[in-house]
């Protein structure tokens, strides 16, 4: 997991807040992801950027927004918060392709 | 619809016997594969990949194989050991910078 630091680690929200997960990475990669993880349901991707200045919608996009401020920084915002979004959320980076590697993961739950 | 497939939740196997993980996908496209190992509370990490053109690739204990003509994938890892007590992600993509997982298979080292 060296390398790409995601941020706050866990958090608590009520139903309709907003809030930016943040993650940054140091490998000079031009890739990175935002996955999240739920019981059953394995890894999902909700976007992906391939380089900085471009983002690409996922498997389950929906309710999400993502901003790829420069090459080191990939932020996942959630406008209005549901139940439903409660999750473990994994950023990742990839450089030579296709090996990809995963932050420590952000624990939201939304009440 | 899922392209990537891991139909068995769950493997126990005993200590120092062969496990065996399977992976099936829908997306001829796919033309690499990769296998990540997960603990809890840590994000996952890179095993082993397999391009398209091989179908067989090693690295120490585990080794991936490939059947295109099938859509099938299996992870063999030989010796089985304690520490091999994880959740496998298999994971797919079309060459291009969206990988996609499977809903993971936990694997259970029996002593």
């Amino acid at each position: 997991n060296a390398g790409v630091t995601q941020t706050p680690k866990f958090q608590v929200l009520k139903t309709g807040q907003s809030m930016t997960l943040q993650c940054a990475q140091d490998m000079n990669h031009n890739s990175m992801y935002w996955y999240r993880q739920d019981p059953g349901m394995g890894l999902r991707l909700i976007y992906y950027s391939a380089s900085e200045g471009t983002t690409d919608k996922g498997e389950v996009p929906n309710g999400y927004n993502v901003s790829r401020l420069n090459k080191r920084e990939f932020s996942l915002r959630l406008e209005s918060a549901a139940p439903s979004q409660t999750s473990v959320y994994f950023c990742a980076t990839s450089g030579p392709f296709p090996t990809i590697y995963f932050g420590e993961g952000s624990w939201l739950t939304v009440v | 619809d899922q392209q990537v497939k891991q139909n068995s939740p769950s493997l126990s196997v005993q200590e120092g016997r062969i496990s065996i993980l399977n992976c099936d996908y829908t997306n001829s496209m796919f033309d690499y594969f990769l296998w990540y190992k997960k603990y809890p509370a840590e994000g996952p990490t890179f095993l082993i990949s397999i391009s398209s053109i091989k179908d067989k690739n090693e690295d120490g204990r585990f080794t991936v194989f490939l059947n295109k003509s099938a859509k099938h994938l299996s992870l063999h890892i030989v010796p089985s050991q304690p520490g091999d007590s994880a959740v496998y992600f298999c994971a797919a993509s079309a060459g291009d910078d969206k990988i996609i997982f499977g809903k993971g298979t936990r694997l259970h080292i029996l002593p």
